[in-house]
């Protein structure tokens, strides 16, 4: 099994600040997705990043997958309260019939 | 439609109960997913169907039956659960279980949050 890990688990921060979250894994991936995820519902699909060295950009969210396709990062700017929640990296795994899940980021912003 | 809609929200149910919980998705997705998550943990894959057939199975306890009737809809079966099944359980669909899940992911539901008693 192809392990994904993220950092930090934690991330409490003040409205306005930046902040990088990282996934990392020894694997390569087909490609990398994260997801966010509030209280009581399911995880909602931010980006896919496919290509070695992609970089995307979702508004003040970037996203960046490594060279070698193991490894991904998204980074906010001028965090907002809203921006709060689970984020959750996820690599294509077994034959692509199913995602793999890092442990997630639990990000506060705090106003 | 681009939703996945599982029902119901909330369930309570003793360990001697049988309960379903279902999903339907309306996309013209190939591909159907169950998880369990639970607090403050990433989802945990069940079962994947894959062309309404059951493709994945992650050694999950016989007490969860899961069933695709058709394309559009997905059940999971409950039956002499334990209070540590108690989860949010999440339903899950993609075009196909191939390279659309590649470059589109998956939509997921809203979940159900199931407490056993």
């Amino acid at each position: 099994t192809q392990l994904l890990e993220q950092s930090p688990q934690f991330l409490s921060i003040q409205e306005g600040e930046n902040l990088t979250v990282y996934c990392n894994s020894s694997s390569v991936f087909s490609s990398l997705q994260w997801y966010r995820q509030e209280p009581g519902e399911g995880p909602v699909l931010l980006v896919t990043v496919v290509t070695g060295g992609e970089v995307k950009k979702l508004k003040r969210l970037t996203f960046q997958f490594g060279d070698a396709r193991k490894d991904s990062s998204l980074h906010i700017t001028a965090a907002q309260p809203g921006d709060t929640g689970l984020y959750l990296c996820a690599g294509v795994e077994g034959g692509a019939q199913k995602l793999v899940f890092g442990q997630g980021t639990r990000l506060t912003i705090n106003p | 439609d681009t939703e996945v809609t599982q029902t119901p929200k909330h369930l309570v149910m003793g360990m001697t109960n049988k309960k379903s919980l279902k999903c339907e998705q309306h996309m013209g997705h190939r591909a159907m997913y169950w998880y369990k998550q639970k607090a403050k943990k990433p989802p945990e894959l069940m079962f994947v169907y894959s062309y309404e057939k059951l493709s994945i199975n992650e050694s999950v306890p016989s007490r969860f039956s899961p069933e695709c009737p058709n394309s559009s809809l997905l059940n999971l079966h409950l039956h002499a659960l334990q209070p540590e099944d108690s989860a949010l359980y999440l339903c899950a669909s993609s075009q196909d279980p191939g390279v659309s899940l590649y470059n589109y992911g998956y939509t997921f539901g809203s979940g159900t949050r199931l407490t056993v008693v």
